[in-house]
């Protein structure tokens, strides 16, 4: 059975600092997806990353994917107020595509 | 707005009690998904339809809960005989099939409280 854990589960951090966010899963997959989630609404999507070795960057926040250690990354780079919220990390689960979540981290930021 | 549609968004019924949700997904897009999040948690597949026909139910559903997806446009997730424990926000997303990237779109959500 495919399995994700995210760490930490909560992460409270200063403006201007740095962080990452770590994303392991138990078993191959073809995609991994980073999502993110304010309170009480729905998922925006963040990143796809397809191959090992994959990075990508938006703004202030950067994933990896390292297939091998099937460990994805979600890299915060000096932080502001606005990117306070949950974020999940979510594998291709086989034939349907569906998704399986870990447990999410919520980021607080503080001024 | 051309984004996933669900509705309603809050529903709040009495235990023992049917309820019907909505989905309308991208207009374009075939696949659709059913998920389940409780507090603190990630959602959790509930189902899956690849046009009208269901290919994937997860074994959290149980003989109370269907899912339809006539003519593979909307789709509907009724739940029959309410139960506390079914108290959670129930997402829908849709894909495009044969996209490399299979990306998943969420709607807003449907937060059901059972009491």
């Amino acid at each position: 059975e495919l399995k994700v854990e995210q760490n930490p589960l909560f992460l409270s951090m200063q403006e201007g600092k740095n962080y990452t966010i770590y994303c392991n899963y138990s078993t191959t997959s073809d995609r991994l997806y980073w999502y993110r989630q304010d309170p009480g609404k729905s998922l925006e999507s963040l990143f796809v990353l397809l191959s090992n070795g994959a990075v990508k960057q938006e703004g202030r926040l950067m994933a990896s994917l390292d297939t091998k250690a099937r460990l994805s990354t979600l890299h915060i780079t000096a932080a502001v107020h606005d990117l306070s919220a949950t974020y999940f990390c979510a594998v291709d689960g086989g034939a349907t595509n569906k998704l399986i979540f870990g447990t999410g981290t919520l980021l607080a930021v503080q001024p | 707005d051309t984004g996933v549609s669900q509705n309603p968004r809050h529903k709040i019924t009495k235990r023992g009690q049917n309820v019907t949700f909505r989905c309308d997904p991208i207009s374009e897009h075939n696949r659709l998904y059913w998920y389940r999040q409780t507090l603190g948690q990630g959602p959790e597949f509930l189902t899956y339809f690849q046009n009208e026909a269901q290919l994937e139910k997860s074994r959290l559903l149980s003989d109370r809960f269907s899912a339809e997806r006539p003519k593979g446009s909307f789709s509907t997730l009724e739940i029959q005989r309410t139960e506390q424990g079914d108290s959670a926000m129930y997402l829908c997303a849709s894909s495009l099939g044969g996209s490399v990237y299979n990306e998943q779109f969420f709607g807003p959500g449907t937060r059901l409280t059972v009491l």
